[in-house]
């Protein structure tokens, strides 16, 4: 199946850091998909993105898709305990999509 | 507008035993998805369901993992016999999403968690 890795496993941060997650797919992708799931949670839809190069924000979350659709990454700037959790990639080539690794994040209060 | 709905939520089962889960995606929703959630894993995607047909199943253990939905709207999930391996949270979850279209946002349940003793 579609390999899509996400580095780093782990990442503790101090609160009012900044975070980013970086996302990469063996093949080519359609789309990509993020989710963020709470510890004992359910993933939760966050953003799509589609196109080459594609950057979307929402408040403190700033989400990129690469030139070649094969990468991708969110940025969380300065982060706050309300942001502690695992996100999810989700990559897709077709009508499926396949997740990620996930990076779990502490914030350190 | 409802969730996604599943049950159980806790199972616990000896090995070799079968359990079956259920899944009531939301209404209107014509893709439904079956994750399993292994501790510390990203969900891996066992079955997709495009209405009552299925798109993908190529990762699920077909030996003893099945999965219907028979009337395109709830589907079961079934293992049987289970292994120590399968212990994990399966995650049901739907979308909008048409062939034709490429994948949605997808809506999960609150999953179930199965224990293999």
């Amino acid at each position: 199946g579609q390999q899509v890795m996400q580095i780093p496993q782990y990442q503790h941060v101090q609160e009012g850091e900044d975070f980013t997650t970086y996302c990469n797919s063996s093949t080519t992708l359609s789309n990509i998909q993020w989710y963020k799931q709470r510890p004992g949670g359910h993933p939760v839809f966050l953003i799509q993105l589609v196109k080459s190069g594609e950057v979307k924000k929402q408040k403190r979350l700033t989400f990129q898709f690469g030139e070649a659709k094969k990468n991708s990454s969110l940025h969380i700037t300065a982060t706050q305990t309300t942001d502690v959790g695992t996100y999810f990639c989700a990559g897709s080539t077709g009508n499926q999509f396949y997740f990620g690794t996930g990076t779990s994040l502490t914030v350190i209060p | 507008e409802a969730g996604v709905a599943q049950s159980p939520r806790y199972k616990i089962i000896e090995k070799r035993q079968s359990v079956a889960f259920w899944c009531n995606p939301i209404s209107g929703h014509a893709t439904l998805y079956w994750y399993q959630q292994i501790l510390g894993q990203g969900p891996k995607l066992l079955i997709q369901f495009q209405n009552n047909g299925v798109v993908d199943d190529s990762q699920l253990p077909k030996d003893r993992f099945s999965a219907e939905r028979l009337k395109g709207v709830d589907s079961t999930l079934k293992i049987q016999p289970a292994k120590l391996e399968d212990s994990a949270v399966y995650l049901c979850a739907s979308s909008l999403a048409q062939l034709t279209r490429g994948p949605t946002e997808a809506f999960f349940g609150q999953g179930t968690r199965l224990t293999v003793v």
